[in-house]
């Protein structure tokens, strides 16, 4: 069955450093991978999206990697704010009988010390 | 969150009762989704809906029943409710590009 791990449940960084998250995943071959922050109490919102033929995309202070051979994306926060605190999640399209579905994580919850 | 909205957000049941979770969008998506999501679980696809008047059945469907009655809504229905079906719902549309605030249901 498909399995994708986020690193460990918590990351805590200093304010201003780089945000590094971890999201590995086994028995898939996904077509694309999202990423996306969830506030508690709040609805999963969506950041970014990267297909298998890419190897990075950027939005603003954000980066993802994409590397179909090691089975693991990357998520990096640069100059990273205490408003980044917040739980981020990885999810991996995979394709079922009528239409696509998304498999998640169970989410790294970063907080950004000042 | 904009374009989706769920109701009620908050909902505590008694084993056996029933309810039902309403969603609507009002961003035209064809496609919509219900997940669930509990501690150290992840989201889970409960069912989906890839157009108006069908619906298939996700990861954990069992207890559940779904309605996609027009494009803009598609609810959620505990038949009979149990204590494992405390959790967060949360509906969304367009592959998870938009997710509701999420209903928060506790079965007592």
């Amino acid at each position: 069955s498909q399995k994708i791990e986020q690193n460990s449940e918590a990351l805590n960084i200093q304010e201003g450093k780089t945000a590094t998250l971890t999201c590995n995943y086994t028995n898939y071959s996904p077509a694309y991978l999202q990423w996306y922050r969830q506030d508690p109490g709040r609805g999963p919102v969506f950041l970014l999206l990267i297909r298998e033929n890419e190897k990075e995309k950027r939005k603003e202070r954000l980066k993802v990697t994409f590397d179909t051979t090691l089975k693991q994306s990357l998520f990096h926060i640069t100059a990273s704010q205490p408003a980044d605190s917040a739980t981020y999640l990885c999810a991996l399209l995979g394709r079922r009988n009528t239409g696509n579905q998304f498999y998640f994580g169970t989410g790294t919850s970063l907080t950004v010390i000042p | 969150n904009a374009g989706v909205t769920q109701t009620p957000k908050f909902q505590v049941l008694k084993t056996g009762q029933s309810m039902t979770l309403q969603c609507a969008q009002d961003m035209n998506h064809n496609s919509m989704y219900w997940y669930r999501q509990d501690p150290g679980m992840g989201l889970r696809l409960i069912y989906y809906s890839a157009s108006e008047g069908t619906t298939d059945k996700g990861e954990v469907p069992n207890g559940y029943n779904v309605s996609r009655l027009n494009k803009r809504e598609f609810s959620l229905r505990l038949e009979s409710a149990a204590p494992s079906q405390t959790s967060v719902y949360f509906c969304a549309t367009l592959n998870g590009y938009t997710f509701g605030s999420g209903t928060r249901l506790t079965v007592v």
